[in-house]
């Protein structure tokens, strides 16, 4: 089973329609992150959490609101969709380890499509 | 914040070596990461420098110089499978967060 689960892989929505994302991971990790990714463009940071108290904002969260219901749950809503949200979404989590890396793992993706 | 820059497309034939620069210009480095991204999947973690030097891992390698900003991924007997994208990611000191540069798309071919 994979480490980083993301539901759905795939939305097409309409403009104005509220949206979920969630994300579950089996790591045991403490931090976890959303993030999009446009043609182009480097993977933006959307907001990320660093436990289940600890939620922050990242570069591009206007649109956009998260809830850590659970040290393994994510989840990602845009209140009213439009059509410049369309993109790839992508879930990650990582470790605080004392001198660890804090390496990144990524789940599948969700691809949405705002019409 | 971060600047990170790498080039958009690299071309190379199977069996080569191909090296992949990345340049980056922080207010805290604390540690360079390189991904691999195959077309509509997720990244996957290849390596990480913290300190300068190269770090070796089979046919990949990475090298990082503090003082330049400056990392390469350096690719080698390539394979036609290494036809990616592949990402460079800054982390910074002050929160942890990274930063991605564009990534770069390798194509390998026959």
């Amino acid at each position: 089973d994979a480490d980083v689960t993301q539901t759905p892989r795939n939305r097409i929505t309409k403009t104005g329609k509220r949206i979920m994302l969630e994300c579950s991971q089996t790591k045991g990790h403490d931090r976890m992150y959303w993030y999009r990714q446009d043609p182009g463009l480097g993977l933006q940071l959307i907001y990320y959490s660093f436990d289940v108290k600890d939620i922050n904002k990242g570069e591009i969260s206007d649109g956009y609101s998260v809830s850590r219901q659970a040290q393994a749950k994510f989840s990602l809503s845009l209140e009213s969709a439009i059509p410049n949200q369309t993109a790839l979404y992508f879930c990650a989590t990582s470790e605080t380890l004392a001198g660890g890396t804090d390496t990144q793992y990524f789940g599948p993706g969700t691809r949405l499509t705002v019409l | 914040g971060q600047n990170i820059d790498q080039p958009t497309e690299m071309t190379a034939t199977e069996g080569a070596i191909v090296q992949i620069n990345c340049t980056y210009q922080t207010s805290g480095f604390n540690g360079l990461f390189w991904y691999q991204q195959h077309a509509g999947e997720a990244p996957t973690f290849l390596s990480y420098n913290v300190l300068d030097g190269l770090e070796e891992k089979g046919r990949f390698s990475s090298f990082l110089s503090r003082s330049k900003g400056y990392s390469y991924l350096l690719l080698k007997e390539l394979q036609m499978k290494d036809s990616a994208s592949y990402l460079c990611a800054v982390r910074d000191k002050s929160d942890y967060k990274l930063s991605f540069g564009a990534g770069t798309t390798v194509t390998v071919r026959a």
